[in-house]
């Protein structure tokens, strides 16, 4: 069964950083291509970022503006994001996601701006 | 103007079938896209439903009821979520999906409603 597991959200200030992760299991994570997803409560979904299997090719939100970095380890079968700069617009719950397919989801983890 | 446009709400009888559609942006022509449908309930990740490019190229998800379907409709430069047979457990938000310039784009959402 595939299973992705977010961590690391929390309360942070503005200006702050904070790491997320994402534990990926049943499949084989080295071979699929993985996205990072956030929605604040009660409104859409809006894409961040992706990045292949590879990490050779990688895409960002135009409206991070450089803020965010996704990263992966796949002998760790784990992604990650990495937020600098946070701003309250960044207050949301971060999903990862599988694939170019968006197939599999995790639970999320909120991630809250406020000082 | 928002590269994918859905309607925010649409209801419907149990027993019947819905159509939620998902129109890109003038200038932008549905045929070469493959486009996403994704089903979140509240307090729940999205969980994708299936993709649609044209009747050869096409997936439903795994484990997604064939009740679930996807189209398109050329003349009216849009993508469409087809439920027949309408339960009480579809009742949901539905977003559409398309890659877009190197990102991924949502549309809005509709909530669908069964009464």
């Amino acid at each position: 069964e595939v299973q992705l597991v977010e961590s690391g959200g929390g309360l942070v200030q503005p200006g702050g950083s904070l790491r997320l992760s994402c534990a990926a299991s049943g499949f084989t994570f080295s071979t699929f291509s993985m996205n990072w997803v956030r929605q604040v409560p009660g409104k859409g979904l809006d894409w961040v970022s992706y990045i292949n299997s590879g990490s050779d090719t990688i895409y960002y939100a135009d409206s991070l503006k450089g803020r965010f970095t996704i990263s992966r380890d796949n002998a760790k079968d784990s992604l990650y994001l990495q937020m600098d700069s946070l701003r309250d617009e960044d207050t949301a719950v971060y999903y990862c996601a599988r694939d170019d397919d968006f197939d599999s989801w995790g639970q999320g983890t909120l991630v809250t701006v406020s000082s | 103007q928002a590269v994918l446009t859905q309607p925010s709400s649409l209801s419907a009888s149990p027993g019947a079938s819905a159509s939620l559609t998902c129109t890109l942006r003038s200038g932008i022509n549905v045929a070469p896209y493959r486009m996403y449908w994704y089903q979140q309930k509240p307090g729940s990740p999205p969980q994708y439903l299936l993709r649609y490019k044209s009747d050869s190229d096409k997936q439903q998800g795994s484990g997604v009821p064939s009740r679930f379907s996807g189209s398109k409709d050329a003349s009216a430069n849009a993508g469409i979520l087809l439920i027949s047979g309408l339960q009480s457990e579809d009742e949901a938000d539905y977003y559409c999906m398309i890659w877009y310039n190197r990102a991924s784009v949502f549309g809005g959402g509709t909530k669908l409603t069964v009464l």
